[in-house]
């Protein structure tokens, strides 16, 4: 059993719907990021958070620590937020090795 | 671009060849890392280097060496490497108790014939 899970693997959504994608963990934390990944690879970092809730634009992240548990929300999704969102966690705030989830595959159509 | 660059974006070498990839930031951060993706799979870290100082070494094969020679630069040298070793190759970088976290480069695909 992997370290991280995430749900769903894949998802698909119609542009202007409200998606959810959750992630669980199993280890203890220091921090959790949720990160996204375009076809060409390349990776962004969308949040680092420890505690409570952080919205960027039309992202929201939000952690529960007791629960280990984590979702990123994206409200009025539109095509451009396909990618694969990829959760992961740091047992030292920020230089330490990242355990990733497998990522969740998301596809949102016009 | 994210403040991370590595190069060559695309490399295809054969089973005898010695080849490096080159990982360059210049955002002042202190840790660098290699993280290796094959398809269906997670993300796995290679090697951190904290400080010029290899921190981890994630049980990776020797065929594999990394170098970090100053701060900013990290490369990782390739000799002998095996068709199964075809991945996505990601370096990151990132300073302690940064708002900021880490920053990904857009990695090097690699493909080993």
């Amino acid at each position: 059993k992997n370290e991280v899970e995430q749900s769903p693997q894949n998802l698909t959504a119609q542009e202007g719907e409200f998606i959810t994608i959750n992630c669980s963990y199993s280890v203890g934390i220091s921090a959790l990021h949720w990160l996204q990944q375009h076809p060409g690879g390349g990776i962004v970092s969308l949040f680092m958070l420890s505690s409570g809730k952080k919205k960027h634009g039309r992202l929201i992240a939000t952690i529960n620590i007791q629960e280990k548990h984590s979702s990123l929300h994206i409200t009025a999704s539109h095509p451009r937020d396909s990618a694969v969102y990829i959760c992961a966690v740091s047992r030292s705030y920020n230089t330490d090795k990242l355990i990733f989830g497998t990522g969740t595959r998301l596809q949102v159509f016009p | 671009e994210t403040g991370v660059t590595q190069t060559p974006r695309h490399l295809v070498m054969g089973m005898t060849n010695k080849k490096s990839l080159k990982c360059e930031q210049h955002l002042g951060h202190n840790a660098m890392y290699w993280y290796k993706q094959s398809a269906k799979k997670p993300l796995e870290l290679m090697f951190v280097y904290n400080f010029k100082e290899q921190t981890e070494n994630n049980s990776v094969p020797s065929r594999f060496s990394p170098e970090c020679p100053n701060s900013s630069h990290l490369f990782l040298h390739l000799h002998t490497l095996q068709p199964e070793d075809s991945a996505l190759y990601l370096c990151a970088s990132s300073q302690e108790d940064s708002y900021y976290g880490y920053t990904f480069g857009s990695g090097t695909r690699l493909t080993v014939v």
